[in-house]
């Protein structure tokens, strides 16, 4: 079935590191796949997305390749700020129908 | 603020029961998409409306139901509840012909006692 598998967390980094958070999905068909932040106490916020293979989403420093050859879509930003803090969620839609990792927690120490 | 709402933001229970939860979606928003979110499951895609018709069908209980009314907000009825249940609910909404994105309320967090 359809389905995204996300490294698990927490992550831990100092600021200005490097991001990586892998996400990796199994579909039927061509999904659209997407990044969420999730902050304390929040709903979940859409951070970027792709709709096709080779798209590459970006917002805020974060991006995103959809590789149709390796079903991933990886999350990366060059420089992480404390405020980047949050659960990040990798998910995946088609034929209507949503579904979503597990959820990273990210921690920025200063 | 995503523009969608969601009340009660709070609910404690009992075992048995059956409560109802409240979503309105954005302005101008014809889809409502109901989640739960549990630290076991993560986040579960329950069901989606469009303009009052059922579209899409997740990992939703038979005890569980919902529907969207003519001024398109949603509602989620949870009857027989059970200490499982326990989660967060979210509510989201997307604007007509987008079926892609998503816009998500604060939730509403379900303790069952």
């Amino acid at each position: 079935g359809d389905s995204v598998t996300q490294m698990e967390g927490p992550v831990t980094l100092s600021e200005e590191a490097f991001l990586t958070i892998n996400c990796t999905y199994t579909a039927t068909g061509y999904p659209s796949l997407f990044w969420y932040v999730q902050y304390p106490g929040e709903g979940l916020q859409l951070l970027l997305k792709a709709t096709k293979a080779d798209d590459k989403g970006s917002n805020k420093g974060f991006e995103a390749t959809y590789r149709k050859e390796t079903t991933s879509f990886h999350l990366e930003k060059g420089s992480v700020q404390v405020s980047d803090s949050a659960v990040y969620f990798c998910a995946l839609s088609i034929f209507n129908k949503f579904y979503f990792g597990s959820g990273t927690k990210l921690n920025v120490k200063p | 603020d995503s523009g969608v709402t969601q009340t009660p933001k709070h609910l404690i229970t009992a075992t048995g029961q059956r409560v109802t939860l409240r979503c309105s979606p954005r302005s101008g928003d014809l889809s409502v998409y109901w989640y739960q979110q549990s630290l076991d499951q993560g986040l579960q895609f329950l069901i989606q409306y469009y303009n009052g018709e059922e579209r899409a069908k997740g990992n939703i209980l038979e005890r569980f139901s919902a529907q969207q009314f003519p001024d398109l907000h949603s509602e989620l009825n949870l009857s027989s509840l059970e200490l499982g249940d326990s989660a967060l609910y979210f509510c989201a909404s997307s604007p007509p012909g987008v079926t892609d994105t998503q816009y998500f309320g604060p939730g509403t967090r379900l303790t069952v006692l």
